[in-house]
């Protein structure tokens, strides 16, 4: 049974950068055929892809937030990192990590809880 | 690349069916069999419920099913059941090399 877990500072002042890790376990990010990903969900409101990686380290974001995100992997730790810069008020969210099963097609099938952040001073 | 469209909320009454459509264009449902169904309830992470159009995932109830016709996806639900009531999303893969959600449905079990 693959299992993820956020972790991060739950508070971020505006213009700073949010930096979250997802941890997973029963499973090697190693392992081909998954995109590993970060996706957000606005108080109240829907679901926001951000993007994902490979294990290659090959990236794909979401255009409207790309100049701003960077995701990375750390497979000796079994981890994958987001780094959102200068973040604002409309950053506020919940994080979601998360496995694509599908080749990167958009099947996440393992989530993680979630982590709220909030921007704010 | 603009969310995908989906009623605000939909509802019924246990025992019916019904469904939920997610309407998109010709660079992303339209292109793809490479549409998501999701099933949140409050405070909860999403729960794959069906992916690649059609496919369920194991352990998902056969009482759920996806279909596509041209730019629109739809996700039925039959013999609807009180624990059925949460959100649902879907998403899609675009011409982009992006991922796209829509704005989600509220199922209420009446």
């Amino acid at each position: 049974q693959v299992q993820l877990q956020e972790s991060g500072p739950g508070l971020v002042k505006p213009s700073q950068t949010l930096s979250l890790t997802c941890s997973v376990a029963g499973g090697s990010i190693n392992r081909g055929g998954y995109y590993w990903s970060w996706i957000r969900q606005h108080p109240g409101k829907g679901l926001e892809w951000i993007g994902y990686i490979y294990h290659s380290g090959t990236t794909y974001y979401n255009a409207p937030l790309q100049s701003r995100v960077t995701i990375t992997v750390d497979t000796s730790k079994n981890q994958f990192s987001l780094r959102l810069s200068s973040v604002t008020a409309a950053d506020t969210a919940v994080y979601y990590c998360a496995r694509d099963q599908g080749d990167g097609y958009g099947s996440f099938d393992y989530w993680g809880q979630g982590t709220l952040v909030t921007v704010s001073s | 690349q603009s969310a995908l469209t989906q009623p605000a909320s939909v509802s019924g009454s246990p025992g019916q069916s019904i469904s939920i459509s997610c309407t998109g264009t010709s660079s992303d449902i339209g292109s793809y069999n490479y549409v998501s169904w999701y099933q949140q309830h409050p405070g909860k992470a999403p729960k794959l419920m069906i992916s690649d159009v059609s496919n369920r995932p194991s352990g998902v109830s056969n009482r759920f099913s996806g279909s596509k016709s041209g730019n629109t996806a739809s996700l039925t639900i039959s013999g609807l059941q009180a624990e059925d009531e949460a959100d649902y999303y879907c998403n899609s893969y675009t011409s982009s090399t992006s991922l796209v959600f829509g704005g989600g449905t509220k199922l209420t079990v009446l």
